[in-house]
């Protein structure tokens, strides 16, 4: 099984700050690898797919690099509604496989 | 709009089993795969596998193989989720999602705690 590393576990960050995510996989993925947003007692909601390419009506604050083994989820711009904790997710083999979770709190 | 009905949530003792429900309207039933995750109090996401609403085809992830089942009726455009043998560790959220444009839609998750 591909194994999703996320770092970091948690951060605690203010609105308007800049926010960087990243995920590893044990092994090449190329660019199957999506980013989900959860809140509590919510449905993880999907934000990026391909690694890069933003779901409808997500909003464009939220972006997505990477290739391979190494991926980042970025927030432009941190705002009181951002303030979820976030999954990675590989699909380039089965089991599809997640990441440990980042959590970001208010600073 | 694309929406997933769950089922309530459910009670049951170790060695049981239990069958979740997912209904699915405002898309083409038949069309897209359905995935089933699961969530573990205070846990992350964990991949169980998926049905071929169409052909009934499934794909199971192998720490599940043997005790889950997937099943759909496409006459009430309803997707099934049934675990046996269940014991402690499989009490979390039972979430359904569908593959319109990779993991878009997600039901609102179903309860199942296992106790004795």
């Amino acid at each position: 099984d591909i194994q999703m590393t996320q770092s970091p576990s948690s951060l605690s960050a203010s609105v308007g700050d800049r926010v960087s995510i990243t995920c590893r996989a044990s092994q090449g993925i190329s660019n199957y690898l999506a980013w989900f947003q959860q809140k509590p007692g919510k449905a993880p909601k999907s934000l990026i797919y391909g690694a890069s390419s933003l779901q409808s009506g997500v909003p464009s604050k939220f972006s997505g690099s990477g290739s391979g083994t190494d991926f980042t989820l970025t927030i432009s711009s941190l705002q009181p509604e951002d303030f979820a904790t976030y999954y990675c997710q590989q699909y380039n083999s089965y089991p599809l496989t997640f990441g440990g979770g980042t959590k970001v709190e208010i600073k | 709009q694309v929406q997933l009905v769950q089922s309530g949530a459910e009670v049951k003792k170790p060695g049981a089993s239990v069958k979740v429900s997912c209904k699915a309207s405002g898309h083409t039933f038949t069309g897209y795969n359905m995935h089933w995750v699961r969530q573990a109090p205070g846990q992350g996401l964990e991949w169980m596998g998926w049905i071929n609403p169409n052909s009934g085809a499934t794909n199971y992830a192998q720490k599940f193989q043997g005790r889950v089942t997937m099943t759909r009726d496409t006459s009430i455009s309803t997707d099934y989720m049934e675990l046996s043998r269940l014991r402690s560790d499989d009490t979390a959220v039972y979430y359904c999602a569908v593959d319109l444009n990779y993991f878009d839609y997600w039901g609102q998750g179903t309860l199942v705690t296992v106790s004795s």
